[in-house]
């Protein structure tokens, strides 16, 4: 089926562990997204990129990095995760302003 | 910057019977989009139902309606026959051309249908 997949599901790290996650779309979209979901904040944007070879930071970019070296593909990065990144992390691609497809979502726990 | 609110955490309401969602938001652009979105146990993030802030008309699909009030940026979201399968976190959001078409979300609404 068509959509965005994204990999791990779960993962558990120990403070100061890297991690990347990764997303992949085959529905072609140029603009892709990655949020973090914490209870009683909603989704918030970590960063975003327009197309290919382009990122841009969103809201709560500290402690992550992406890249989008391919169109399909965009990478999110925790260099050395942090309690305060335990979270759940959605991907999402879309097509110009018809609104996203997510991923199934990464829960990340870091201890 | 563009904010959303939903004011309700939580609610209840009974099979069959109708609900209604609240969602305001704050923004100087004239060019946006409003979005609800669905999210069941499963965390699966579902787009319920769309609006083009240039359209009066309110859009429906199915027994999901809104009420987009633009002068008054407010766009709740009706639940009609609700259903046991209804219950999921719903969340509302917005989106202005140009920007990268980001969402910017609301914190959320817990809806659950009882029998």
């Amino acid at each position: 089926n068509a959509g965005v997949t994204q990999t791990p599901k779960f993962r558990v790290l120990k403070t100061g562990q890297s991690m990347t996650l990764l997303c992949a779309q085959d529905m072609n979209h140029e603009y892709m997204y990655w949020y973090r979901q914490d209870p009683g904040m909603g989704l918030r944007l970590i960063h975003y990129s327009v197309g290919e070879g382009t990122t841009a930071k969103g809201e709560v970019p500290d402690g992550y990095n992406v890249s989008r070296l391919k169109k399909q593909n965009f990478l999110l990065g925790l260099e050395s995760a942090a309690p305060s990144q335990t979270s759940v992390y959605f991907c999402a691609s879309s097509y110009v302003r018809y609104g996203y497809t997510f991923g199934s979502g990464t829960r990340l726990t870091v201890v | 910057a563009q904010t959303v609110t939903q004011s309700q955490p939580e609610m209840s309401v009974q099979e069959a019977e109708t609900v209604t969602l609240s969602c305001t938001y704050d923004t100087s652009e004239s060019n946006y989009y409003l979005f609800w979105y669905k999210q069941p146990p499963s965390r699966q993030m579902i787009l319920v139902i769309r609006q083009e802030a240039y359209k009066q008309q309110n859009a429906t699909e199915n027994r999901f309606s809104v009420n987009f009030q633009k002068a008054a940026k407010s766009f709740s979201l009706k639940i009609s026959d609700s259903q046991l399968g209804d219950t999921a976190m719903y969340f509302c959001a917005f989106m202005y051309e140009g920007g990268g078409n980001k969402l910017t979300f609301g914190t959320g609404t817990q809806l659950k249908v009882e029998l």
